[in-house]
């Protein structure tokens, strides 16, 4: 059963604009991650945010987390054509390191 | 760029050989991955290991099998390859301790069996 369920599936927008992605999951995390996977690629690791976490800045990205709804947001923001990728919401929990991952949300920045 | 390496990067055979996926990394961490992912779908796990002569079966049931006799080396292994195996393997490490829960993951190798 998937952790994580992204909203929207797929997203396009206009370069300079932001994006805003949801992951929505469904049992207890200590953590949740976000990550990148360009086309044909191995993914890449964005931001982590932990449970006693509410929200997270890195660079252009800000994720939010909501324990109560069970649901987290990625924000990009200023996008640019080199964010087009699949983004995935990825939770742990328990005390080991397996992650369960979401579908996946497709982002296509246009120039 | 995360020092963990998959060889090949893409393979097309036939049915019924005998496969040996590779996966290595230099950066000594202990928990290693493997998941498959069908385009534009999750990623399942399908073997991990906490670190050598340990290894356990992911969330999804898989025909392949694993070994890790060093820390630095995951290799996957088909016996008898068939089209239902036809996907993209991605392999993936995470560091040493607890609360060292980022995971790098390789290129990946996209099988495809005729």
């Amino acid at each position: 059963s998937q952790q994580g369920e992204e909203d929207p599936q797929a997203l396009s927008i206009q370069e300079g604009e932001n994006a805003t992605m949801n992951c929505s999951y469904k049992t207890s995390i200590n953590n949740l991650q976000w990550y990148r996977q360009n086309s044909g690629r191995g993914l890449v690791h964005l931001i982590l945010i932990r449970s006693n976490e509410r929200e997270k800045h890195s660079g252009r990205l800000r994720v939010t987390l909501d324990t109560s709804k069970k649901s987290s947001s990625l924000l990009i923001t200023a996008s640019r054509a080199a964010d087009t990728a699949s983004y995935f919401c990825a939770g742990i929990t328990g005390a080991n390191s397996k992650l369960t991952f979401g579908k996946g949300i497709t982002l296509s920045v246009r120039p | 760029e995360a020092d963990i390496y998959q060889t090949p990067r893409y393979l097309v055979i036939g049915t019924g050989k005998k496969i040996t996926l590779e996966c290595s990394q230099t950066m000594g961490h202990d928990k290693m991955y493997w998941y498959q992912q069908d385009p534009g779908m999750e990623l399942h796990l399908i073997h991990y290991s906490y670190g050598v002569n340990s290894t356990e079966k992911g969330d999804l049931s898989s025909e392949s099998t694993v070994s890790r006799i060093r820390t630095e080396h995951f290799p996957l292994t088909l016996e008898s390859a068939r089209p239902s195996h036809t996907s993209q393997y991605l392999c993936a490490s995470s560091g040493v301790g607890r609360g060292s829960y980022e995971q790098y993951f390789g290129p990946g190798t996209r099988l495809t069996v005729t």
